[in-house]
């Protein structure tokens, strides 16, 4: 069990740059989220899959970001046109697909837009 | 949508004190986690709680679903506990977890 894994763990991108981010979930979780968590503040709900179904997406997910999960393993975050208000770190976490079950996160990867 | 308060949002402490972080959360929940983010930002599970009494080690946590909160001990305290606690709950029919502000904690040697 290799665990919740992300990349980058760090990207630097100018402002107007696309970047994509990686997430390999636990590989018997059905369930994958995507999270981003601001200096200060708890983590926020972007969106989460079951399978390579996206079944829910938070406001925060502006026309910008787009999440895929396409053969229901990994999944994709991109962010285009990035803006100094994405700079954050952002979480993935997968889980069983049993309503209540336990979620784990991976290391992160904080976005600096410069 | 259900909100979570965590309290305190700052304690600091020496080492070999206990202490004791709470979580209130306004509406009924079928999980809840504890999490410990380490300086390098990972969240790293403490407790899955939705109900009851757990241990490891040092740590406890206590969560009375009935009265909507949750209590996470800390004994014996050591500068490796330094850090952000986090609360995190997910609401009945719900399927993501909603987190608190969280606690950051200090343990001076």
């Amino acid at each position: 069990d290799t665990g919740v894994s992300q990349n980058p763990r760090h990207k630097i991108t100018k402002r107007g740059q696309n970047v994509t981010f990686r997430c390999d979930p636990i590989s018997e979780h059905n369930r994958l989220y995507w999270y981003r968590q601001t200096l200060g503040q708890g983590p926020e709900f972007l969106t989460y899959f079951q399978n390579e179904a996206q079944l829910e997406k938070s406001r925060l997910l502006s026309d910008r970001f787009s999440a895929e999960r396409p053969k229901g393993s990994f999944s994709t975050l991109e962010i285009q046109r990035t803006e100094q208000g994405d700079s954050a770190m952002y979480l993935c976490a997968s889980s069983l697909a049993l309503s209540g079950s336990e979620a784990f996160f991976g290391q992160g990867t904080r976005l600096t837009v410069v | 949508g259900i909100q979570v308060e965590q309290s305190p949002p700052d304690l600091i402490l020496q080492e070999g004190a206990n202490s004791t972080l709470r979580c209130n959360f306004s509406d009924s929940v079928n999980n809840l986690q504890w999490f410990h983010q380490n300086p390098w930002g990972q969240l790293i599970n403490l407790f899955y709680i939705p109900s009851g009494t757990k241990q490891n080690g040092r740590l406890s946590a206590t969560t009375v679903a009935t009265e909507r909160y949750s209590l996470l001990y800390i004994s014996s305290s050591q500068t490796t506990d330094s850090g952000v606690y986090f609360c995190a709950v997910e609401r009945m029919g719900a399927q993501k977890l909603v987190f608190g502000q969280g606690t950051r904690l200090t343990i001076n040697p």
